[in-house]
């Protein structure tokens, strides 16, 4: 099973700011690799997959980078919605199933 | 507009069983695979089950394996999921989702790109 890992597990930043969250894969899963965010009581919601593709409606604040086992979610300038818990996921190795990380919580500094 | 919208969930006791349903509106049901993930309370996200738009194809996390059946009614837009001899470990939102993404010629790769609102499921005596 592949491990993903985020870091860090939280992230505090000032609203304006820039925050980049991290995410590792124990092994390569090419580009097939998407972040959700995920508020308090709220479903997840899909931001980017193929690891830089903004789903639609998302904010151009927000990208995605990386490949293989490295990868990168930047939002450029933070407003407070943005305050969330982010989470990476990767689709590559299916079956038998898909993985997340445990998530990056980014709150208010 | 896509929607999908569970149900079914509440307060069951170990070894008891729950049906919960996703009714889909919004686009073409049929042809989409579809899926369920749980996160159960302070906790991070977990895959449960998969199933192809035809219903020919499911698979299951190793955690629910021979205790959860996924199934569909494509004619219903309706997803469901058949959860059997429940532990307290189960306890948990779940979600069912669309998913998204391509094939090629040898695999597909699919991403979650929309999620109903979920339904506790509560597993104690």
């Amino acid at each position: 099973e592949i491990v993903m890992t985020q870091s860090p597990a939280t992230l505090s930043v000032s609203p304006g700011e820039r925050a980049t969250l991290s995410c590792r894969a124990s092994q390569s899963v090419s580009s097939n690799l998407a972040w959700y965010q995920q508020k308090p009581g709220q479903a997840p919601r899909l931001l980017i997959y193929g690891a830089s593709t903004r789903a639609t409606g998302i904010p151009a604040r927000f990208s995605g980078s990386g490949s293989g086992t490295e990868f990168t979610l930047t939002i450029s300038s933070l407003q407070s919605e943005d305050f969330a818990v982010y989470y990476c996921q990767q689709y590559n190795n299916w079956p038998p199933g898909y993985t997340f990380g445990l998530g990056t919580k980014l709150e208010i500094k | 507009e896509v929607q999908l919208v569970e149900s079914g969930g509440g307060l069951v006791q170990p070894g008891g069983s729950l049906r919960l349903s996703c009714a889909a509106s919004g686009f073409t049901f049929s042809s989409y695979e579809m899926t369920w993930v749980r996160q159960a309370p302070g906790k991070g996200l977990e895959w449960v089950s998969y199933i192809s738009s035809s219903g020919h194809t499911i698979y299951y996390a190793d955690s629910v394996k021979g205790r959860f059946t996924i199934s569909r009614d494509n004619a219903k837009n309706s997803l469901y999921l058949q959860m059997n001899s429940l532990r307290a470990e189960d306890t948990a939102v779940y979600y069912c989702a669309r998913l998204g993404g391509y094939c090629t010629s040898t695999s597909c790769y699919y991403y979650f790109d929309y999620w109903g609102q979920g339904t506790l499921v509560t597993v104690s005596s």
